[in-house]
């Protein structure tokens, strides 16, 4: 079973709005966090924005935000004020649990963001 | 910039040939990881070193091996190549303690096999 869903594989924006990239995830773990990255055309993978599932707050990052809710086990970016340069591909990731120093990321199918001008 | 070194950025190379992928952890950090990017399996989690031992273990297939250095940097290790290993392959690094332990990825080595 697919542990991290992205639904959406490619979306189109128009600069300046803002936009929300959806992620589901799977975990029976109680401790977990979700990343988000974003790949642009040039291919390196850059950190977003991090959530822990004991986080009592969503995460917020400038222009980034994540829409985090528990029970539906999801874990949405939002982008505000969308930008040319957030052309990309966008990863939700999840790591379950963590032993100290043994740790994974569970990467989704990723998400194309197309900013129109 | 990450932080993360990755050596070489470009690596075309024949079946049956053997490479070395080398990557530099960001200063202070204990941890490295290896991940394929491939059009069809798309980002897959290979291996983990932390402080110079192995912690953790992906899909990663026997052709293939890592190890972690003294001064923490690291070598994957791909033999008998085949076409299906045509990837893009990325090293992280992290501290390696604690529920947040970012990742931080390198500019990832992008391996042709012809």
């Amino acid at each position: 079973a697919q542990k991290i869903t992205q639904t959406q594989p490619g979306m189109f924006v128009q600069e300046k709005e803002a936009v929300t990239l959806d992620c589901t995830y799977d975990t029976s773990d109680p401790s977990y966090g979700l990343f988000w990255y974003k790949q642009p055309s040039s291919g390196e993978m850059i950190f977003l924005i991090y959530q822990g599932s004991y986080d009592q707050q969503n995460a917020t990052e400038g222009r980034y935000s994540l829409n985090f809710q528990k029970a539906r086990k999801s874990a949405n970016l939002v982008i505000s004020a969308s930008q040319l340069g957030d052309s990309a591909m966008y990863f939700c990731a999840m790591r379950e649990g963590w032993v100290q120093g043994a740790q994974k990321l569970v990467f989704g199918q990723g998400t194309r963001l197309t900013i129109n001008p | 910039d990450s932080g993360v070194t990755q050596t070489p950025k470009h690596l075309i190379t024949a079946t049956g040939q053997r490479v070395t992928l080398r990557c530099s952890p960001r200063s202070g950090d204990l941890s490295v990881y290896w991940y394929q990017q491939s059009l069809d399996q798309g980002l897959q989690f290979l291996i983990q070193y932390y402080n110079g031992e192995e912690r953790a273990k992906g899909n990663i297939l026997e052709r293939f091996s890592a190890q972690q250095f003294p001064d923490l940097h690291s070598e994957l290790n791909l033999s008998s190549l085949e076409l299906g290993d045509s990837a893009l392959y990325f090293c992280a690094s992290s501290v390696g303690r604690g529920a947040k332990n970012i990742q931080y990825f390198g500019a990832g080595t992008r391996l042709s096999v012809l």
